[in-house]
């Protein structure tokens, strides 16, 4: 069973600019999660996943889109960088209704920079 | 309103306990959480505790949880250099899609 996979590792944008950032959930994972960290901080919410369908979402504008593929692979998107936006972006993973205590299985993390 | 607050630094000599702190805003959460987080490395759960429960204790880890005061604290027993990491708190509210809320998170640094 391989654990959840992301890439790239590492990635540089400058202002402005369009960034695809990609995850593998784990097998037999329906549902994906997306988290913002930043540095010295704990990861915020972006969205989720289901199905296919956005099922929840955080602070964050619609400029932070996402799409969930069939075999349950994921992509989160963000147009018209920001400064701000540099950060960790983790992708966790789980089996809707397996697990009681709801464990969400994390990525390594993709580092963007915005310059 | 939805906030997780942690001490954000923890020195400790290797082999002493380690007691990392977390008071949390929801009291709706099913499920409070521990995570690590090591240098390059995703979030791993430690362990977990449901808010029914006062005390949870698995190996060297020790959860205390005061639904009274919205406390949570997690307890290393003879911390070892390995444990050196981040260590986040999280809960995760009722009726939010299972989205965790995290705290800024507790550097430990343990030192010979």
């Amino acid at each position: 069973e391989t654990g959840v996979t992301q890439s790239p590792t590492h990635l540089i944008k400058t202002r402005g600019q369009q960034v695809t950032l990609r995850c593998s959930s784990q097998s037999g994972h329906n549902t994906v999660s997306w988290y913002q960290q930043a540095l010295g901080q704990g990861p915020q919410f972006i969205f989720q996943y289901y199905r296919e369908e956005e099922n929840g979402r955080g602070n964050f504008p619609p400029r932070f889109s996402g799409l969930q593929f069939p075999n349950y692979s994921s992509e989160l998107n963000v147009n018209a960088l920001e400064l701000d936006d540099s950060a960790l972006y983790l992708c966790a993973s789980r089996s809707n209704g397996q697990g009681v205590y709801n464990e969400q299985f994390f990525g390594p993390g993709t580092r963007l920079t915005v310059l | 309103g939805e906030d997780v607050e942690q001490s954000l630094f923890l020195s400790v000599r290797e082999g002493d306990s380690s007691v990392i702190n977390c008071t949390y805003t929801d009291s709706s959460s099913t499920y409070l959480y521990w995570y690590k987080q090591e240098p390059g490395a995703g979030l791993q759960l430690l362990t977990y505790i449901f808010s029914n429960m006062d005390m949870k204790q698995d190996q060297r880890l020790t959860v205390l949880l005061n639904k009274k005061d919205k406390h949570l604290s997690l307890r290393i027993a003879d911390t070892q250099t390995g444990d050196s990491a981040i260590y986040f708190c999280a809960e995760s509210p009722s009726g939010g899609y299972n989205k965790l809320i995290f705290g800024a998170g507790t550097r430990l640094a343990v030192h010979p």
